[in-house]
């Protein structure tokens, strides 16, 4: 299964907001409502902050949201803060036959 | 709390193998899939494959049917990923995480070098 297709790099002043996209096709993104978002700072983990299109974990603030229309799922930072400077990552399950899983090629969310 | 610990750093030679651990505490081993994930030096997330504990069923990313093997022991709530011949290319940090993924392992770096 090939990588969704994000932007490498997004921007926003603090207090704006900044749009990610993530680009998939009708087998994993267009296919079922499991698209998850990841934010990673430099040296960590993956931390969980969208699942299921547009639901939040407990303890990410409503500042995250997440949206999908046809093979296009996308997250938006409201509120644009210091700390939210991060690699960000989508991900999707792929059915079909097996049980699989694709993530995103990456965005680097820079706060100006 | 939900804990996944992994085994310590390693370095292999080309051609070798490579097995990591991941050892789940404050939940139910059983009911969550563990999935199992790389990032090479500087690039992305890569999904490698997914295990059940409670039914021992695993299934793997196209790229690596053949090269990895992810089995699991209920009795000590641990999943261990192992990777066989081994190069340059599979240098990265490998990470567990815990089913929708939500709780992720704090990584192992592997590291392939003659």
């Amino acid at each position: 299964q090939s990588a969704l297709t994000q932007p490498p790099s997004a921007s926003g002043s603090p207090g704006q907001s900044v749009t990610i996209s993530c680009t998939g096709t009708s087998s994993d993104i267009g296919g079922y409502n499991y698209v998850s978002w990841y934010q990673q700072h430099p040296g960590k983990a993956p931390k969980l902050m969208i699942y299921e299109v547009s639901k939040r974990p407990s303890g990410v603030p409503d500042r995250f949201s997440g949206s999908k229309s046809g093979n296009t799922a996308s997250l938006t930072v409201s509120g644009l803060q210091a700390e939210d400077e991060a690699d960000y990552y989508c991900s999707s399950y792929v059915g079909a036959n097996n049980f699989l899983y694709v993530f995103g090629t990456g965005t680097k969310v820079t706060v100006l | 709390q939900v804990q996944l610990v992994q085994s310590g750093a390693e370095v292999r030679k080309p051609g070798a193998s490579v097995r990591v651990s991941c050892k789940a505490s404050g939940y139910t081993f059983t009911e969550y899939y563990i999935h199992w994930v790389r990032q090479a030096p500087g690039q992305g997330l890569e999904w490698m494959g997914v295990f059940s504990p409670s039914g021992g069923t695993t299934s793997y990313a196209q790229k690596f049917q053949g090269s990895v093997t992810m089995t699991g022991d209920t009795s000590t709530s641990t999943v261990y990923m192992e990777l066989r011949s081994l190069t340059s290319e599979d240098t990265a940090v490998y990470y567990c995480a815990r089913g929708k993924p939500d709780y992720w392992g704090q990584g192992t770096l592997v590291t392939v070098s003659s």
